[in-house]
């Protein structure tokens, strides 16, 4: 596709569920990363994968968050026993992976997630 | 983040010039970035400045690094009423050169 994508665009669940966030890197791109934004903030780092593997996960608030990366294309973001502090919009980015330099970042829509 | 500070809103006159301001703490930053937020679509980067540069312009904009001060600003020339967004000031640091920490954001509205 032209750009990154994420589903779902919008998901509410209740407190305690588990929920998947799904994104969709631009075509080629080794880098993917996650960001959370609170209303009112600036997006904040969770994760960085370089191909298949988390390169940096030190962003994730506790270990009810985890992120996986398969195939080194698609990545999920997935939450368990969901507190009504996770509702935010979930950014997924993804870049060119190049070492060195500026490596833009291209940032999906979002998914915003409401806990009840 | 608490790194990165702006201010949160700014109200501006279409065709008047706005200023952005932000100030950062981290001296090792590499790369100082520019990021439009309009609502429903995702984070568009507008600009970027390396930290061995004072000023860059491109077309409307204008970056002015002061890494002394750690403060960068953002000059948006002639401004419209498609610039109205949240703006967030970005960096990224030589240890962690893959890691954006952003500002909380200027709320810019622009009125006829």
């Amino acid at each position: 596709g032209a750009g990154v994508s994420q589903t779902p665009s919008n998901k509410v669940t209740e407190k305690g569920k588990y929920v998947e966030l799904r994104c969709d890197p631009i075509s080629g791109h080794t880098a993917l990363y996650w960001y959370r934004q609170s209303l009112g903030q600036g997006p904040e780092f969770l994760i960085y994968f370089q191909g298949t593997g988390a390169a940096d996960d030190s962003g994730l608030p506790n270990d009810r968050f985890f992120a996986v990366r398969p195939e080194g294309s698609v990545s999920t973001l997935k939450i368990q026993r969901t507190e009504r502090g996770d509702s935010a919009v979930y950014l997924c980015a993804s870049s060119s992976g190049l070492a060195g330099g500026k490596d833009e970042q291209f940032f999906g829509p979002g998914t915003r997630l409401t806990v009840l | 983040g608490e790194d990165v500070e702006q201010s949160l809103f700014l109200s501006v006159r279409e065709g008047d010039s706005s200023v952005i301001n932000c100030t950062y703490t981290d001296s090792s930053s590499t790369y100082l970035y520019w990021y439009k937020q309009e609502p429903g679509a995702g984070l568009q980067l507008l600009t970027y400045i390396f930290s061995n540069m004072d000023m860059k312009q491109d077309q409307r904009l204008t970056v002015l690094l002061n890494k002394k001060d750690k403060h960068l600003s953002l000059r948006i020339a002639d401004t419209q009423t498609g610039d109205s967004a949240i703006y967030f000031c970005a960096e990224t640091s030589r240890s962690n050169d893959y890691k954006l920490s952003f500002g909380a954001g200027t709320t810019v509205t622009v009125r006829a």
